[in-house]
C-alpha cells in the first residue's frame, strides 16, 4: 500500500522559507512516477505548486517558480518542498501526491498525503 | 497555460437525483490526461476518474466521465448522501504540466 506523509513546521514567519518533507512508503521513488506538491488556501481550491520526476527533472508553477525548489532524497525515499520569501498568501494546506506518467492512469494523482496546514504569521 | 473552468460553482440537488458537472478547457486537452477528484471537508482529494472516462479503483459505477477536446463532464447518476462534496477537474501535459479547475460544490438541496 502506497502511503505519503507530509511533515514540517506548521507556523512560518513572513519572509522566511517554508520547508516540508513528504515521506513515501510502499513504493520506491526511484522506480518511476512524478512526485508533486499541491496546496489549498483555507476555503479555496487546489493550486499545483510543482513536481519532480523520478529522474530528478523538476517543473514548477510559473506563478511560484522563482520561490520554489523541490528535491528528492532517494536514501530516505522522500521528497521535499522549499518555498522562500513567504507571505500570508502562502498560508494553506500543503499536500504531496503521486502522479502517474504512464499507463492507463497517466496524468492523474492516484495517491495523496493527508495534508499539512502551514500558517504564515509573525 | 491551460485554464480549466468548472460550472456551476455550486450545484444544489437532492439524494437520488442526477448530477452533471462541467469542466471546460481554454485549449484542447488530451482525453488521456483529464482527471476528476472528490474532496470532502478535512480530507485530501480522492481520484474518481482518469483518462476522462475511466473509474479509479473502488469508485462506484454511479460516477461516470465523458468528453473530449475542451469539454468534459462528470456525471453522478443517482446521488447518495456521501456524494455531497467538492469536485475538481485536472489536466496534465501542457506547460505548466498540471492545472486544476476551481471546483464545483455539490450541496444537499
Amino acid at each position: 500500500q502506497v502511503q505519503l506523509q507530509e511533515s514540517g513546521p506548521g507556523l512560518v514567519k513572513p519572509s522566511e522559507t517554508l520547508s516540508l518533507t513528504c515521506a513515501v512508503s510502499g513504493y520506491s521513488i526511484t522506480s518511476g512516477y512524478n512526485w508533486g506538491w499541491i496546496r489549498q488556501p483555507p476555503g479555496k481550491g487546489l493550486e499545483w505548486i510543482g513536481s519532480i520526476y523520478h529522474s530528478g527533472s523538476t517543473y514548477y508553477n510559473p506563478s511560484l517558480n522563482s520561490r520554489v525548489t523541490i528535491s528528492v532524497d532517494t536514501s530516505k525515499n522522500q521528497f521535499s518542498l522549499k518555498l522562500s520569501s513567504v507571505t500570508a498568501a502562502d498560508t494553506a494546506v500543503y499536500y504531496c501526491a503521486r502522479l502517474a506518467t504512464s499507463g492507463a492512469a497517466a496524468g492523474s494523482y492516484d495517491y495523496w498525503g493527508q495534508g499539512t496546514l502551514v500558517t504564515v504569521s509573525s | 497555460e491551460i485554464v480549466l473552468t468548472q460550472s456551476p460553482g455550486t450545484l444544489s440537488l437532492s439524494p437520488g437525483e442526477r448530477a452533471t458537472l462541467s469542466c471546460r478547457a481554454s485549449q484542447s486537452v488530451s482525453s488521456t490526461y483529464l482527471a476528476w477528484y472528490q474532496q470532502k471537508p478535512g480530507q485530501a482529494p480522492r481520484l474518481l476518474i482518469y483518462g476522462a472516462s475511466s473509474r479509479a479503483t473502488g469508485i462506484p459505477d454511479r460516477f461516470s466521465g465523458s468528453g473530449s477536446g475542451t469539454d468534459f463532464t462528470l456525471t453522478i447518476s443517482r446521488l447518495e448522501p456521501e456524494d455531497f462534496a467538492v469536485y475538481y477537474c485536472q489536466q496534465y501535459g501542457s506547460s505548466p504540466p498540471v492545472t486544476f479547475g476551481q471546483g464545483t460544490r455539490l450541496e444537499i438541496k
